[in-house]
């Protein structure tokens, strides 16, 4: 069974800080997606990273892939009260017949005080 | 809008009982995924289909069942209901069997009482 441990499990900072959460496993991952998810609502996919060392960037949020491709980071810089919300990274390893499966973190619950 | 659409959004039920949910994937996307939310475990994968055959199977209950139709619809079949079931049900969908990347819906809430 493959596992994904995200860290923090919860942070709280304050409008302006910046911040790191961390993805990490002992399996190799063909590809890794960060998503954000809302109170009640569904994950929404953030990004995707697929090279070993990759670096995206979206705005504000900086995603990194590791280059032995078994953790990530998410670095967000002056946080701002809109990205208050879970995140939650996934491995995507393949699974047989042409098919890919996605394993879950747990996510980290941040919290951005105005 | 991710463009997967699930109903209910909310479902309040007794124990012992059964319920469908169910999920219009995005257009075009042939894999259907379902996964279950809860504030303990997280987001626990259940089941995959691809053009309606069974793809891959996580963590699902045998009181759990599934199925995909022809018109790419899905359907997760919940039954003898218990509390512990109680969660958040998300489908998901992709272009095709491969999950590198997959859109989910906004979720069907489950309270069994």
């Amino acid at each position: 069974t493959q596992l994904l441990e995200q860290s923090p499990q919860f942070l709280s900072i304050q409008e302006g800080e910046n911040l790191t959460v961390y993805c990490n496993s002992s399996s190799v991952f063909s590809s890794l997606q960060w998503y954000r998810q809302e109170p009640g609502e569904g994950p929404v996919l953030l990004v995707t990273v697929v090279t070993g060392g990759e670096v995206k960037k979206l705005k504000r949020l900086t995603f990194q892939f590791g280059d032995a491709r078994k953790d990530s980071s998410l670095h967000i810089t002056a946080a701002q009260p809109g990205d208050t919300g879970l995140y939650l990274c996934a491995g995507a390893a393949y699974s047989g017949a042409g098919s890919y499966q996605l394993t879950f973190g747990k996510g980290t619950k941040l919290s951005v005080i105005p | 809008d991710s463009g997967v659409t699930q109903t209910p959004k909310h479902l309040i039920t007794a124990t012992g009982q059964r319920v469908t949910l169910r999920c219009s994937p995005r257009s075009g996307d042939l894999s259907v995924y379902w996964y279950q939310q809860s504030l303990d475990q997280g987001l626990q994968f259940l089941i995959q289909y691809y053009n309606g055959e069974e793809r891959a199977k996580g963590n699902i209950l045998e009181r759990f069942s599934a199925q995909q139709f022809p018109d790419l619809h899905s359907e997760l079949n919940l039954s003898s209901l218990e509390l512990g079931d109680s969660a958040l049900y998300f489908c998901a969908s992709s272009r095709a069997g491969q999950g590198n990347t997959i859109y989910f819906g906004e979720g069907s809430w489950l309270t069994v009482v």
